[in-house]
């Protein structure tokens, strides 16, 4: 079946550095990805929507400059926290839709960052 | 905007015991899709069930159950005979068709099965 992978699946970082997460839809095409955000004991919370060959749409509150999406073919889609604080801990989840449907999303298994 | 509401944050039963998880949602399309997941310790979310708005025909999943009334807005989720590798955090979530399929999420409800 379809899957979503991420990498890395966690992440151990010096403040002001900058991390790179991928996404990988590995055997379907997504022309959009979607990136969530979750801090410990709290829900899911959509940060952007990545599309294929365009510029993201961030959700209200969230850094644009700071957390840049890069979806540069129809199975990659990249999110960099750039100059990380340790409050951008948190665990990331990309999700993508199932080509052809629209009541489907495959979600990757998330990827843990902590900024020391 | 769509909202979704889990209203019990935590609940603990004895293994065996039938347990119900809430849900409320909101919306002001009349299509969309509304899911459970489940996240275990791992992090990795667990897709469950998923029922389409037009579809109240409430069903028998192995020892899962659902109850969709769309009258009163509820999603309410039933884990029969729970088990201790039942115990995770359980996700309602909506989502609408076509092109911009976010999903909104729930905030959770942490189940305990306790042996």
């Amino acid at each position: 079946g379809a899957v979503v992978s991420q990498h890395p699946s966690w992440v151990i970082c010096k403040s002001g550095t900058s991390v790179k997460i991928e996404c990988r839809s590995l055997d379907f095409q997504a022309t959009t990805m979607f990136w969530y955000r979750q801090f410990p004991k709290q829900s899911l919370m959509l940060m952007a929507t990545s599309n294929e060959g365009s510029k993201a749409t961030y959700e209200q509150g969230v850094e644009k400059d700071k957390f840049l999406i890069n979806h540069a073919s129809l199975t990659l889609s990249t999110l960099t926290v750039t100059s990380a604080h340790p409050e951008d801990s948190s665990f990331y989840i990309c999700s993508a839709p199932a080509q052809g449907r629209t009541d489907t999303q495959y979600f990757g298994p998330g990827t843990r960052l902590t900024v020391l | 905007a769509q909202k979704v509401t889990q209203a019990q944050t935590e609940i603990s039963v004895v293994e065996k015991e039938d347990v119900t998880l809430d849900c409320v949602y909101e919306t002001r399309d009349t299509t969309y899709y509304l899911f459970w997941y489940k996240q275990p310790p791992s992090g990795e979310l667990v897709f469950l069930i998923r029922r389409n708005s037009f579809d109240e025909q409430n069903e028998i999943s192995g020892r899962y159950s659902w109850n969709f009334q769309k009258s009163t807005s509820s999603f309410n989720f039933t884990i029969t005979a729970s088990q201790v590798v039942d115990s995770a955090v359980y996700f309602c979530a909506l989502s609408l068709p076509g092109g911009y399929q976010k999903v909104t999420f729930g905030t959770g409800t942490k189940l305990q099965v306790i042996p």
